[in-house]
């Protein structure tokens, strides 16, 4: 079972829609969770970090189940720089090392 | 405010061809420093991660290797490439102890083609 799943997309939205990501963990003691943006053949960025009770910055929200041990991402008014694929990302809660899981992606493209 | 290099950008090397990536890191001491690779279309794969000079620890065993000789230098290296090692090479930093909230900060990456 992989760490961390995410729904690979393609997702395909217009402009000024609203869109959301959805993403599951399996290890039940993470304690730390971040959406990444990675641009095509660019390396990954921190979009944002994703607190117990859940946090907005601008047009993304990012909200975490530690019930069901998903989180997600919500981006409303979408704009044509949004188009990148989004990381889940969930840490090792066991590990001093400080080691990080990175879902595979989900692939966003918004269009004119 | 920290930055992270990385070179070269782009590689192109025959297989059996030795190989040697390097990252530095400024504007921070004492990192956790990790290497990953991204194969075409595939999730992040951490390869290594130091916890300090010297320390090394391998995920994945396969024809890689890496060192720390100072505190905010990071090589990957290998002694023959081979096709698989194809990839896009990635190297992060965060900050040691490992807090609630460690996050992992980027190069750029070098893309490496071995044909």
């Amino acid at each position: 079972r992989k760490e961390v799943e995410q729904d690979p997309g393609p997702f395909n939205v217009p402009e000024g829609a609203t869109v959301a990501f959805n993403c599951t963990y399996s290890n039940s003691a993470s304690q730390s969770f971040f959406w990444y943006r990675q641009d095509c053949r660019k390396e990954p960025k921190l979009l944002m970090s994703v607190y117990s009770s859940g946090n907005e910055d601008g047009r993304f929200t990012a909200q975490l189940n530690r019930a069901s041990q998903y989180i997600s991402l919500l981006i409303r008014d979408s704009k044509l720089s949004d188009s990148a694929t989004y990381l889940c990302v969930v840490n090792d809660r066991g590990s001093t090392l400080g080691r990080l899981y990175f879902g595979r992606g989900t692939q966003l493209t918004v269009w004119p | 405010s920290q930055t992270i290099h990385q070179w070269p950008a782009t590689l192109v090397q025959p297989v059996g061809s030795p190989l040697s990536l390097e990252c530095t890191v400024e504007g921070t001491s004492n990192p956790n420093l990790y290497w990953y690779r991204q194969a075409a279309g595939r999730g992040l794969q951490l390869l290594f991660y130091s916890v300090g000079i010297g320390q090394i620890s391998s995920e994945v065993p396969q024809n890689l290797s890496a060192s720390r000789p100072q505190d905010r230098q990071f090589i990957l290296s290998s002694k023959k490439l081979l096709l698989s090692d194809s990839g896009f090479y990635l190297c992060a930093w965060s900050t040691r102890g490992g807090g609630t909230y460690n996050e992992q900060f980027f190069g750029p990456g070098t893309r490496l083609t071995v044909l």
